[in-house]
Formats: C-alpha cells, sequence, structure tokens
C-alpha cells in the first residue's frame, strides 16, 4: 500500500511556466515532508523540506505548500528552466516511525525551450 | 571523491545465482539504507541499519539480506536472483539525528536474466 501517493506521473511545462506536482497522505504521524530531484544516472538528492508547524515553505524558484487538514502538500517550481528537466519525488517520515522516508511514485518533468 | 559510492554499477546476472552489492560511505554517518527503484512505484526501502550492531528490515526485504561490515560499509545479498529483482538498487546514508536529509549513492542497475 502506497503510504504517500503522488501525482501527475509525467508533467511537461514550457519555459517560464509553473510546474506542479502534488502528493497525499493518510498517517497523521507524519512530521517531515522532503521533496527530492533525480536526474537520470544519479541518486535522488535532497531539494526542500517542510515540517507540518508551516504552511509554506520557499527556498528560490522552489516552494512547498502544506495543507495539514487535507494531508496534502505540493511542490511549486516557478520560472520553470529545461534544467530543471528531472524526476521529483515526495516523501514522508515521522520521528515515531524510526525516521524512514516513504516515497511517493515519482514525477517526471519535461521544461520545454 | 563522491560521497557515498556503490559497486558494481552495474550488474547482469542469471537466475539463481548470488549477488553482492556493496555500499561504501566517507560522511561518517551512523544510518545506512538500501532501496530498491521500479518505474511507477518509486523507491521502497529493503533494509536500513542505524548502526553496525542494529540492522533492520524494510518495506520489502524478502529475497535480501544484508550486512554491515562497519559504519562506512552497508552491503545488500540477493541470495538467488530472480527475474523481478531487476530493478535499479541504491544506498543511501543520514546522521543519527531526526528527521535530517538522506544522502544517495550514484545507484547500481541490476539485470536478471
Amino acid at each position: 500500500q502506497q503510504q504517500v501517493k503522488q501525482s501527475p506521473q509525467s508533467l511537461i511545462v514550457q519555459k517560464g511556466g509553473i510546474s506542479i506536482i502534488n502528493c497525499a497522505y493518510e498517517n497523521t504521524a507524519f512530521d517531515y515532508f522532503p521533496w527530492y530531484q533525480q536526474f537520470p544516472g544519479k541518486g535522488p538528492a535532497l531539494l526542500i523540506a517542510i515540517r507540518p508547524d508551516v504552511s509554506e515553505k520557499k527556498e528560490g524558484r522552489f516552494t512547498i505548500s502544506f495543507n495539514k487538514s487535507a494531508k496534502q502538500f505540493s511542490l511549486h517550481i516557478m520560472d520553470s528552466q529545461p534544467g530543471d528537466s528531472a524526476t521529483y519525488f515526495c516523501a514522508a517520515s515521522s520521528v515515531s516511525g524510526a525516521n524512514n522516508l516513504f516515497f511517493g511514485t515519482g514525477t517526471r518533468l519535461t521544461v520545454i525551450p | 571523491d563522491a560521497d557515498v559510492t556503490q559497486t558494481p554499477r552495474n550488474r547482469i546476472t542469471k537466475t539463481g545465482k548470488r549477488i553482492m552489492l556493496e555500499c561504501s560511505q566517507t560522511k561518517g554517518h551512523d544510518r545506512m539504507y538500501w532501496y530498491r527503484q521500479d518505474p511507477g512505484l518509486g523507491l521502497r526501502l529493503i533494509y536500513y541499519s542505524f548502526d553496525v550492531k542494529d540492522i533492520n528490515k524494510g518495506e520489502i526485504s524478502d529475497g535480501y539480506s544484508v550486512s554491515r561490515q562497519a559504519q562506512a560499509k552497508f552491503s545488500l545479498s540477493l541470495e538467488s536472483a530472480i527475474p523481478n529483482q531487476t530493478a535499479l538498487y541504491f544506498c543511501a546514508t543520514s546522521p543519527q539525528a531526526a528527521l535530517k536529509e538522506q544522502f544517495f549513492g550514484p545507484g547500481t542497475r541490476l539485470t536478471v536474466l
């Protein structure tokens, strides 16, 4: 059973556009929500993360929006660039659950020049 | 030099063969993890280790075993490989403190014929 559900599976955006990837979870014990970015032939790397005590976190062009009551969080990439083309994974973990990460199924983003 | 290294990077083997994937890290982290990545399924945790004497099963440990030879080394074994173990395998490390970033190796692409 997938603990974190991610959509869409793939996304094509024009350069300069906004990319939005959504994730949802059921386990209310989750208290850490990172996003990982993976380029072809590489391992995933942490992009940005949020704790549930805030509703939004922004780092440069990347923003996480978090809705605790809906148990949903999303990644927004503003002014998308071809270099942002990669696979993005949302994840969730909890201190009580040994901090292990449960990953979403991934979104392959393609930014067209 | 890479902080988390995996060997081999690619491996083709036959059904029934025993195979070992190795992971080494120079980050000085106590925690190490093995994941497998399959298209459409994201990353799933196979085993994790919080220190040399602590090894735990993840979501999908059946058919796999691990050995933590030292703080810096964590190996994954397939005792009798089967075709549905064909996947991309990642090792990751993290500090002992809660809710910290996981650092991934470059991955091993394993094909079982």
